[in-house]
């Protein structure tokens, strides 16, 4: 089955730096991606749409200043945390969509857990 | 109105008891609907995907799925400590899932 790869799985960093999570899709081509973040004990939430070639999509309330999506090509899409803050902890989650068909599922990454200090 | 509810746990069952989890979906234009499992810390797994109403069965997994009622449900056959996890049900409409809150399940040895 199609399989997606995220880097990293795990990363501390400290509070008012960067944080560049990957997101690949290693046998097909994804022209969409998405982000979500999971709260512990919540539910996955929809934070932007990666669109390959275009602007990322942002949900709303999630702020694209600080959530930079950068689709650079069809196999990978990068989100950049920026100016991580505690409340910036969290579990990130990519996901790409099977390609074809009318009836698609996400296959997701491996999921980055960040811990802002 | 959250577009895909479950019903809320946790859930608890014995051993080789059966396990029902149920989700309701807002959106009549849904046409694929999901159930993955999420073990603690890890991404979500797909385990059961339906289309059409009815039943589809996958060994100990049976999804339902009644269009009428937007209801979808999961029931795990002879439970087992290892499906001790959360449940998500979730929709998808291109490409992108829309998740339930998710049920998490504990199967008691």
């Amino acid at each position: 089955g199609a399989v997606v790869s995220q880097h990293p799985s795990r990363v501390i960093c400290k509070s008012g730096t960067s944080v560049k999570i990957e997101c690949r899709s290693l046998d097909f081509q994804a022209t969409t991606m998405f982000w979500y973040r999971q709260f512990p004990k919540q539910s996955l939430m929809l934070m932007a749409t990666s669109n390959e070639g275009s602007k990322a999509t942002y949900e709303q309330g999630v702020e694209k200043d600080k959530f930079l999506i950068n689709h650079a090509s069809l196999t990978l899409s990068t989100l950049t945390v920026t100016s991580a803050h505690p409340e910036d902890s969290s579990f990130y989650i990519c996901s790409a969509p099977r390609q074809g068909g009318v009836n698609t599922e996400a296959f997701f990454g491996q999921g980055t857990r960040l811990t802002v200090v | 109105q959250k577009e895909v509810e479950q019903n809320s746990g946790p859930l608890s069952v014995p051993e080789g008891a059966i396990a029902s989890l149920n989700c309701t979906y807002s959106d009549r234009v849904s046409q694929s609907f999901f159930w993955y499992r999420q073990y603690s810390g890890k991404s979500p797994e797909l385990i059961m995907s339906i289309y059409s109403n009815g039943d589809k069965e996958d060994g100990r997994f049976t999804a339902q799925l009644n269009k009428a009622s937007q209801y979808v449900s999961l029931l795990i056959r002879d439970s087992q400590p290892s499906d001790s996890a959360t449940y998500l049900c979730a929709t998808t409409g291109a490409g992108k899932s829309t998740f339930g809150d998710g049920t998490t399940l504990t199967v008691k040895p």
